[in-house]
C-alpha cells in the first residue's frame, strides 16, 4: 500500500519564477493538504482541498495556489517565487470524519530558490 | 506568535531510560493534540494522540499527558531506543470549531545513547 508520493523531491529555482510541486495521496484518502517547513521550524498549514476545492488556508499570499484533481491527487502552485520560500513542502492525506486530523506525510519536496 | 511552543530544541537520553519531551500551547479552541516523529529525508510519521476530553493516552511505550488547565502536554517514551532518536513535533487542532488544521511547534531532536 502506497502512501503518499511527492514529487519532484528536490529542485531549484530562480527569484521570480513559477514552481508546480505534486502530490498522490495515500490510497482511500479523499482529503490533501500542503505544509511548508522553513529550516529550524515546525511544518506551517498552507491549504487544504476536500471535493476539488479548496476548504481551509492559512496566512499564505495568493502566490501559493493549488488544485485537487478527480483522483484526489494534489498540486501546489508557486508564482514569483521569493528567496523566502526556499522550504521542504510537505503533502499530507487523510480522510474526511473521525480522524480526520491524523495526517499521513510524503517525504516533502525541498524548493530552493536563488 | 507561536500558537504551539516545544521550548527544547534538543535533550539527549540514555538507552533504556525514560525521554519526555514537552509542550505548550496558548490556544483556548484547540482541543485535539498530537506527537508527529521525523526522521531525516522522511516525512513526519503520527505517533499517538489525545484528545481534551481525556488526560493521558498510551500506547505501549509512549504516554501522552495533557493538563488543559495549564495548556501543557507531554510526551513519555519509556524505556528509550536508539531507534526512537528522531525529532518530534507537537501538534494542535480545534476540532470542534471544524478546523482540522494543524499547528505545530518548531520540534525537539531526541538524541538516545546507546
Amino acid at each position: 500500500d502506497a502512501g503518499v508520493t511527492q514529487s519532484p523531491t528536490h529542485l531549484i529555482k530562480t527569484r521570480g519564477q513559477q514552481v508546480t510541486l505534486r502530490c498522490s495521496p495515500k490510497s482511500g484518502h479523499d482529503t490533501v493538504s500542503w505544509y511548508q517547513q522553513a529550516l529550524g521550524q515546525g511544518p506551517q498549514f498552507i491549504f487544504q482541498y476536500y471535493e476539488e476545492e479548496e476548504r481551509q488556508r492559512g496566512n499564505f499570499p495568493d502566490r501559493f495556489s493549488g488544485h485537487q484533481f478527480p483522483n484526489y491527487s494534489s498540486e501546489l502552485n508557486v508564482n514569483a517565487l521569493l528567496l523566502g520560500d526556499s522550504a521542504l513542502y510537505l503533502c499530507a492525506s487523510s480522510l474526511q470524519g473521525p480522524g480526520a486530523n491524523v495526517l499521513t506525510f510524503g517525504a516533502g519536496s525541498r524548493l530552493t530558490v536563488l | 506568535d507561536q500558537q504551539v511552543k516545544q521550548n527544547s530544541p534538543s535533550l539527549s537520553v540514555q538507552e533504556g531510560r525514560i525521554s519526555i519531551l514537552n509542550c505548550d500551547y496558548t490556544n483556548s479552541m484547540f482541543d485535539y493534540f498530537l506527537w508527529y516523529k521525523k526522521y531525516p529525508a522522511e516525512g513526519p510519521t503520527f505517533l499517538i494522540s489525545i484528545s481534551s476530553i481525556k488526560d493521558k493516552n498510551e500506547d505501549g511505550r509512549f504516554t501522552v499527558f495533557l493538563n488543559k488547565s495549564a495548556k501543557h502536554l507531554s510526551l513519555h517514551i519509556v524505556p528509550s531506543q536508539p531507534g526512537d532518536s528522531a525529532v518530534y513535533f507537537c501538534a494542535a487542532s480545534g476540532m470542534q470549531a471544524g478546523s482540522y488544521q494543524l499547528t505545530f511547534g518548531k520540534g525537539t531532536k531526541l538524541s538516545v545513547i546507546p
